[in-house]
């Protein structure tokens, strides 16, 4: 079956802009995680929605959210971008009913703030 | 606030050797420990899964070991091989509906 695919692959944007990333889960999954990833600083976890409900969430501002459709497909948005928001933007599914379940990780969308 | 470390950034050793890298975490014991591996520019995919009341997991030639009192857990990989190089990260979750909290990860390094 297709994995987890996220679009777009590569994003170049100006501080100031805002983005919009979107994830697609593998079919049957109803929980996405989102993750920033820079080399200092590791994954570090932004966000988690589970059938359309944001389940958890990680210490970043509020220039970062996020939304899951009722197709479990999910989006976050970045709004006011600063030059630190440069990072691997990952997002994972996994199945969310029984706990424990692996992540399933897309490609990821690596953005650029310039 | 829960932490979780692993024991260093680069781990380098020959190949048929085996590799062993640790994770350290704080506070109360998580519900689910997992291990990840990501090579550069690509996602991390999931290697192994080991619960709270469990003291092993083994596949092929990955074994992970969960020691409660301890607070750790111990990646090893037997007869290590060059395409084993690669970031492992370990990651911990407390129950279901918890995040996944993952480790800074270890680069391992199989030198032929």
């Amino acid at each position: 079956k297709a994995g987890v695919t996220q679009t777009p692959r590569y994003l170049i944007k100006t501080r100031g802009q805002q983005v919009t990333l979107s994830c697609s889960p593998i079919s049957g999954h109803r929980s996405v995680s989102w993750y920033q990833q820079t080399p200092g600083q590791g994954l570090q976890f932004l966000f988690e929605y589970f059938s359309e409900t944001q389940r958890n969430k990680g210490n970043f501002p509020g220039r970062f959210s996020g939304r899951q459709f009722s197709n479990s497909r999910s989006e976050m948005n970045v709004s006011t971008l600063e030059l630190g928001d440069s990072a691997l933007y990952l997002c994972a599914s996994s199945l969310g009913e029984t706990g424990g379940n692996e992540a399933f990780f897309g490609q990821g969308t690596r953005l650029t703030v310039v | 606030s829960q932490k979780i470390e692993q024991n260093s950034e680069a781990l380098n050793i020959q190949e048929g050797k085996t590799a062993t890298l640790t994770c350290n975490y704080t506070n109360y014991s998580p519900a689910y420990l997992q291990w990840y591996r990501q090579d550069p520019g690509r996602g991390p995919v999931f290697l192994l899964l080991i619960r709270e009341n469990e003291k092993e997991k083994r596949k092929e030639r990955l074994k992970v070991t969960f020691d409660t009192t301890l607070k750790q857990s111990l990646f090893h990989i037997t007869a290590s091989q060059p395409a084993d190089s690669a970031t492992y990260l370990c990651a911990l979750r407390y129950s279901s509906a918890s995040k996944i909290i993952f480790g800074s990860g270890t680069r391992l390094s199989i030198r032929p």
